[in-house]
C-alpha cells in the first residue's frame, strides 16, 4: 500500500485560477512533508516544506498541515502556464536518515 | 547555492549487461541518495549513503549495487540490465539526513536497455 497517497491524478486549471493539490499520509510515524515540483525533462525541485499544523505560505503558494488527519495539501493562486508541471508529496520520519517517500504525484496543466 | 551532476544523461546497454550512473555534488552534503523513477510510479529510493564509504540499502535495492568512495560523488551500478528495468534515476543529496532536511535533486539520468 502507498504510504503517501495524492490527489487529484491530474488538474487543469486556467490561467491566473486556483490549483489545489492534496496528499494524505497513512505511517503516523511521518513528522515532516514537503512539496516537490518536476518540469519535464529535469529533476524534482523542492517547492516548499512544512512541519507544523496550519498554514504556511510562500509568494503564491500555500500549504497546509493537519497532523492529526495526516493530511497535507497544496494550493497554487494566479496559476501560471509555468506551473505546469507534475507536483510530489513526500514525507520522512523524525530521526530517520533513510530519505523521503514519495506520492504518485499530481499532474497539473495550466492553460490560456 | 551548489549543483548535482549525473553521467551519462542517457544510458544505453543491452539485456544482462553491467551498467554505472556517476553523481557528483558541490553542496559539501552529508548524505546521498539513489531514487528511480518509472511512469505512474512516483519516486522508490534504492540506495542512500550518510557520509563517506556508508551504504544502506533502500526498498528496491535489489539488482543494483552502489559505491560511495568520496564525499562528493556516489555512483549506481545495475548488475544485470533488464528491459522492465527502463527508467530515470535520479541521485540526491541534503545537508544531514532526510529528517527534517530538504533533498536536492539532479537532472536524472536515463537507462535504456535494447
Amino acid at each position: 500500500q502507498q504510504k503517501v497517497q495524492q490527489s487529484p491524478e491530474s488538474l487543469s486549471v486556467p490561467e491566473g485560477g486556483m490549483a489545489s493539490l492534496n496528499c494524505t499520509s497513512s505511517d503516523r510515524n511521518f513528522q515532516y512533508f514537503w512539496w516537490y515540483r518536476q518540469h519535464s525533462g529535469e529533476g524534482p525541485k523542492a517547492l516548499m516544506s512544512i512541519f507544523s499544523d496550519g498554514d504556511k505560505k510562500e509568494g503564491r503558494f500555500t500549504a497546509h498541515l493537519n497532523k492529526a488527519s495526516l493530511h497535507v495539501s497544496l494550493h497554487i493562486r494566479d496559476s501560471q502556464p509555468s506551473d505546469s508541471a507534475l507536483y510530489f508529496c513526500a514525507a520522512s520520519e523524525f530521526g530517520y536518515a533513510q530519505g523521503l517517500t514519495f506520492g504518485l504525484g499530481t499532474r497539473v496543466s495550466v492553460f490560456p | 547555492g551548489g549543483i548535482i551532476t549525473q553521467t551519462p544523461k542517457f544510458l544505453i546497454g543491452q539485456e544482462g549487461q553491467k551498467l554505472t550512473l556517476k553523481c557528483q555534488q558541490n553542496f559539501n552534503h552529508d548524505t546521498m541518495y539513489w531514487y528511480r523513477q518509472d511512469s505512474g510510479k512516483g519516486l522508490r529510493l534504492i540506495y542512500y549513503s550518510i557520509t563517506e564509504n556508508d551504504l544502506q540499502k533502500g526498498d528496491l535495492s535489489e539488482g543494483y549495487d552502489a559505491s560511495r568512495e568520496k564525499k562528493s560523488s556516489f555512483s549506481l551500478t545495475v548488475t544485470s540490465a533488464q528491459k522492465n528495468e527502463m527508467a530515470v534515476f535520479l541521485c540526491a543529496s541534503s545537508i544531514g539526513g532526510s529528517s527534517g532536511n530538504t533533498l536536492y535533486f539532479g537532472e536524472g539520468s536515463r537507462l535504456i536497455v535494447v
